[in-house]
């Protein structure tokens, strides 16, 4: 059965530095989405993709936060700067479709990350 | 704003009866609702989901949820527990309007935990 991936499972690093964190997506799905959850918060949602262009963004996905697919396959996040509070589960997902109940989102297992 | 709220943030059942995983959404117009479960270390999965057909909604593994509009309701119950049923459980609301990213809104969750 097809699945979302992420990769790291687990990334740590200090404060300041950049990361990526990495997804692939069902083939054939266009829609992709990226999700955060704090720990004890709840899940919520960053940025929707399409047709190589953001969506929607959410008022956390600021000038630090960047979402790009390179290849066709993989759908980054990108965070310049990292700060103690973007320590958190980042859960990449998928669609067939987009909109409102259209279409089941398809989840990814999450990268947890950890800024020291 | 939509959102939705989960009444219980732990619930403690036994193998074999009933189980109960209460949401109230507040949203003005008729919303599209969902349950997802995540199981550790997997993605999130959809359950079921309303999207303003039939009120009594059946899923995956017996689950099913009642949309109840006077009530603001979406409660989630399955007549008999498996323990395989152990995990997360989030009650998940699209929003309003004439966007059609995708966006879900997710409450913070019910950890389901069933004894032997």
């Amino acid at each position: 059965e097809p699945e979302v991936t992420q990769t790291p499972s687990h990334q740590v690093t200090q404060m300041g530095q950049e990361v990526i964190l990495r997804c692939v997506p069902i083939s054939n799905h266009l829609y992709f989405y990226w999700y955060r959850q704090i720990l004890g918060q709840k899940v919520e949602f960053l940025v929707s993709f399409y047709n190589n262009e953001i969506s929607e963004k959410s008022e956390i996905f600021d000038d630090q936060f960047s979402v790009e697919r390179p290849d066709g396959s993989n759908f980054t996040l990108k965070i310049r700067s990292t700060k103690l509070e973007d320590s958190a589960m980042y859960f990449c997902a998928s669609s067939v479709l987009g909109g409102r109940g259209e279409a089941e989102q398809f989840f990814g297992p999450g990268t947890r990350l950890t800024v020291l | 704003a939509q959102s939705v709220t989960q009444l219980d943030s732990h619930v403690s059942v036994s193998e074999g009866t009933p189980v109960l995983l209460r949401c109230n959404y507040s949203s003005s117009y008729s919303p599209s609702l969902f349950w997802y479960v995540q199981h550790p270390n997997k993605g999130l999965q959809l359950l079921l989901k309303y999207t303003s057909a039939a009120t009594l909604v059946k899923g995956i593994n017996g689950f099913e949820a009642e949309f109840k509009k006077s009530e603001t309701s979406f409660h989630l119950t399955k007549p008999s527990a498996h323990m395989s049923d152990a995990a997360e459980y989030f009650c998940v609301v699209t929003p309003e309007g004439s966007s059609n990213t995708g966006k879900l809104i997710f409450g913070q969750g019910t950890t389901l935990q069933v004894k032997p």
